[in-house]
């Protein structure tokens, strides 16, 4: 079975501040993960993957296997960043996708 | 390229009518997906294919039947519709194959079922 789990509901920071958005996963082969974003009334869109280990906007993701985690971080957030985030698990070859419950980052101006 | 389409936007039903969701992608996508979307529930996978001809359940398949009509097009029914299948449904669709491809998102059908 594959899990992900976002601890936080809803994350508030001031601008500037840094940002973690938590995510930790259940997989039992290597997982394939991703963090997705949907701004207000925008369908959901691609933010990373971790096998790129790119960087978007500023954010970055590194996958954790020995703490099954791939947090989502910023070093300073911008008002554009309110959005909800969601973290997702796709198990190896299998199109099976599994997102987690989502988390709300509000910036504070 | 429209990429993933939905149809309709948005619906009301009285509970026990029926209804068909359509989605549609253009991009000649392997897999895809049906995605419900709750407060404090995140997205949950109702349904999806991973190839033509192939569907499987995903978390909360109840009350949902699917069709995947050709490689484009993949439905969504509700028999007998409940309250409890008020919600926001996103279809997505992915390449499929071995690699981190990522999902597109269609914009979403807002359904109340009153």
């Amino acid at each position: 079975a594959q899990r992900v789990t976002q601890p936080e509901k809803l994350l508030s920071v001031f601008k500037g501040a840094p940002v973690e958005l938590k995510c930790n996963y259940s997989y039992s082969g290597s997982p394939e993960l991703f963090w997705y974003v949907q701004y207000s009334r925008q369908r959901l869109q691609l933010l990373l993957r971790h096998i790129s280990r790119e960087s978007i906007k500023g954010f970055t993701a590194d996958l954790n296997k020995g703490e099954t985690s791939f947090h989502l971080k910023k070093p300073f957030a911008q008002e554009e960043d309110s959005a909800m985030y969601y973290c997702a698990l796709s198990g190896g070859g299998y199109q099976k996708v599994t997102f987690g419950t989502g988390t709300k980052l509000q910036v504070i101006p | 390229n429209a990429g993933v389409t939905q149809t309709p936007k948005f619906q009301v039903l009285k509970t026990g009518q029926s209804m068909t969701l359509q989605c549609a992608q253009d991009m000649n996508h392997n897999s895809m997906y049906w995605y419900r979307q709750d407060p404090g529930m995140g997205l949950r996978l109702i349904y999806y294919s991973a190839s033509e001809g192939t569907t499987d359940k995903g978390e909360v398949p109840n009350g949902y039947n699917v069709s995947r009509l050709n490689k484009r097009e993949f439905s969504l029914r509700l028999e007998s519709a409940a309250p409890s299948q008020t919600s926001v449904y996103f279809c997505a669709s992915r390449p499929g194959g071995l690699g981190d491809y990522e999902q597109y998102f269609g914009p979403g059908t807002r359904l109340t079922v009153t």
